[in-house]
């Protein structure tokens, strides 16, 4: 199956720190990712969609001035969480597609971010 | 309502049982579905997918579609304690190009 790397795996930082979670689809063209954000023993989150060359769409109650996604090229997306505060503390899992197939999405192995 | 549905669970087989997961959905514009396992702690990993009406058998697993009914089941045979996860449903419109995913149902294999 496809393959999305996930990079870094786990992160702690302190309070206030900006933190770059990247997502890398190693052996496909990914023109759609997806941001998700899951809490412990919760379902999983979507954050917002990004299309390679386009601005992502946030989902209602996601701050896009807080979450920046960046996806320039169709192998990479970037996710910054600005200014972490402690109750940004979650698993944040990317997945690739590619928009117009009905192939599924492909998840990376996420990233735990605690902030101190 | 939610767009996609499924047991809340969670739910609790004895080893060697049949486990049955359950999902429907609203959009009838949808023509892909998925199942992910998602263990603790992890990220969700695709076991199954299926396009068409009917059943489709891999392994142990057996995903069902009736998309008349709006209806998709995976059906996990001979279930064992390594099967115990959280369990996703997802429904995908490939015009949208966007997948829907449940809640999920959090499946226990009891030795």
């Amino acid at each position: 199956g496809a393959v999305v790397s996930q990079h870094p795996s786990w992160v702690i930082c302190k309070s206030g720190t900006s933190v770059k979670i990247e997502c890398r689809s190693l052996d496909f063209q990914a023109t759609t990712m997806f941001w998700y954000r899951q809490f412990p023993k919760q379902s999983l989150m979507l954050m917002a969609t990004s299309n390679e060359g386009s601005k992502a769409t946030y989902e209602q109650g996601v701050e896009k001035d807080k979450f920046l996604i960046n996806h320039a090229s169709l192998t990479l997306s970037t996710l910054t969480v600005t200014s972490a505060h402690p109750e940004d503390s979650s698993f944040y899992i990317c997945s690739a597609g590619r928009q117009g197939s009905n192939q599924p999405q492909h998840f990376g192995d996420g990233t735990r971010l605690s902030i101190l | 309502q939610k767009e996609v549905e499924q047991n809340s669970g969670p739910l609790s087989v004895p080893e060697g049982a049949i486990a049955s997961l359950n999902c429907t959905y609203s959009d009838r514009g949808s023509q892909s579905f998925f199942w992910y396992r998602q263990y603790s702690g992890k990220s969700p990993e695709l076991i199954m997918f299926i396009y068409s009406n009917g059943d489709k058998e891999d392994g142990r697993f057996t995903a069902q579609l009736n998309k008349a009914s709006q209806y998709v089941s995976l059906l996990i045979r001979d279930s064992q304690p390594s099967d115990s996860a959280t369990y996703l449903c997802a429904v995908h419109n490939t015009n949208a190009g966007k997948s829907t995913f449940g809640d999920g149902t959090t499946l226990t294999v009891k030795p």
